[in-house]
C-alpha cells in the first residue's frame, strides 16, 4: 500500500475554505485516493474518492494533479461542525484492507 | 434504516475477564472489520472477514478472537491475554470486492474500560 503523509493538525475560522494536502509519492497505477472524516467518539465517515483531476460532491472537492503524487481535500466555507480528523487513504478501488494513519486534526474556530 | 449497530456503547470489565463486543449490519455487505483506536491515534485493524465462515488477522490480532457465522454479525472477543484492552473499538462493513469495496461504513463504536 502506498504510504501517505498529511499534516498532523490545521486551524481555520468559520466561513473559510480549508485545503488539506496529502502526499503519496509511491501511488500505484490502479490506486484511488479516498478521504474519511471522523468526529470525536464516532466512527469515520467516507467523504470522497477520486483517481485523477477533480471530483466534487455535496460535501467536498478532491483535487489530484497529473502526477498523482499528492491530493488536496477542499472543504468550502467550513463551520464549527467541520471540526474533525480527516484521513487520506490510498489503494485500489476494489481493495478494503486500508491503513488509517493519524490523520489531520482540523480545528475550526468561531 | 440500513446501518451498523454496536452494543453496548460503554463497557466496563475487571482485568482477567473475557468480554465480547457485538456488531451487526443490515447493509448486506460481505466484508466486516474490527478496528481499535487509542486516544489521539489512528485506527488499527484487528481482524477482518471477507465472507461468512472466514476471517483474517489484521495488524494487532493478539489477544482478540472473532467469529463470522452469519453474514450480518461479526462479534469480537477481547480475551484476558490482551495486555492493554482499554480502547475505543469500531466495527465496519463494506462490499467485499468491486467498485465500492473501499467505502467502509462504520458503527458508533464501543468504549471498553478494563480496570
Amino acid at each position: 500500500l502506498a504510504k501517505t503523509t498529511q499534516p498532523i493538525s490545521m486551524d481555520s475560522y468559520e466561513g473559510q475554505e480549508v485545503n488539506i494536502t496529502c502526499s503519496h509519492n509511491n501511488i500505484a497505477t490502479n490506486d484511488y485516493i479516498t478521504w474519511y472524516q471522523q468526529f470525536p467518539s464516532q466512527g469515520p465517515r467516507f467523504i470522497i474518492q477520486g483517481y485523477k483531476t477533480k471530483v466534487t460532491n455535496e460535501v467536498a472537492s478532491l483535487f489530484i494533479p497529473a502526477d498523482r503524487k499528492s491530493s488536496t481535500l477542499s472543504l468550502p466555507r467550513v463551520s464549527l461542525s467541520d471540526t474533525a480528523v480527516y484521513y487520506c487513504l490510498v489503494g485500489p478501488s476494489n481493495f478494503n484492507k486500508f491503513y488509517f494513519g493519524s490523520g489531520t486534526k482540523l480545528n475550526v474556530k468561531p | 434504516d440500513g446501518g451498523i449497530t454496536q452494543s453496548p456503547k460503554y463497557l466496563f470489565r475487571k482485568e482477567g475477564q473475557n468480554v465480547t463486543l457485538s456488531c451487526e449490519q443490515n447493509l448486506n455487505h460481505d466484508a466486516m472489520y474490527w478496528y481499535r483506536q487509542d486516544p489521539g491515534q489512528g485506527l488499527r485493524l484487528i481482524y477482518y472477514s471477507q465472507i461468512v465462515n472466514d476471517f483474517q488477522k489484521g495488524d494487532i490480532a493478539e489477544g482478540y478472537s472473532v467469529s463470522r457465522e452469519k453474514k450480518e454479525s461479526f462479534p469480537l472477543t477481547v480475551t484476558s491475554a490482551q495486555k492493554n484492552p482499554t480502547a475505543f473499538y469500531l466495527c465496519a462493513s463494506s462490499p467485499s470486492t468491486g467498485q465500492g469495496a473501499s467505502e467502509q461504513y462504520f458503527g458508533p463504536g464501543t468504549r471498553l474500560t478494563v480496570t
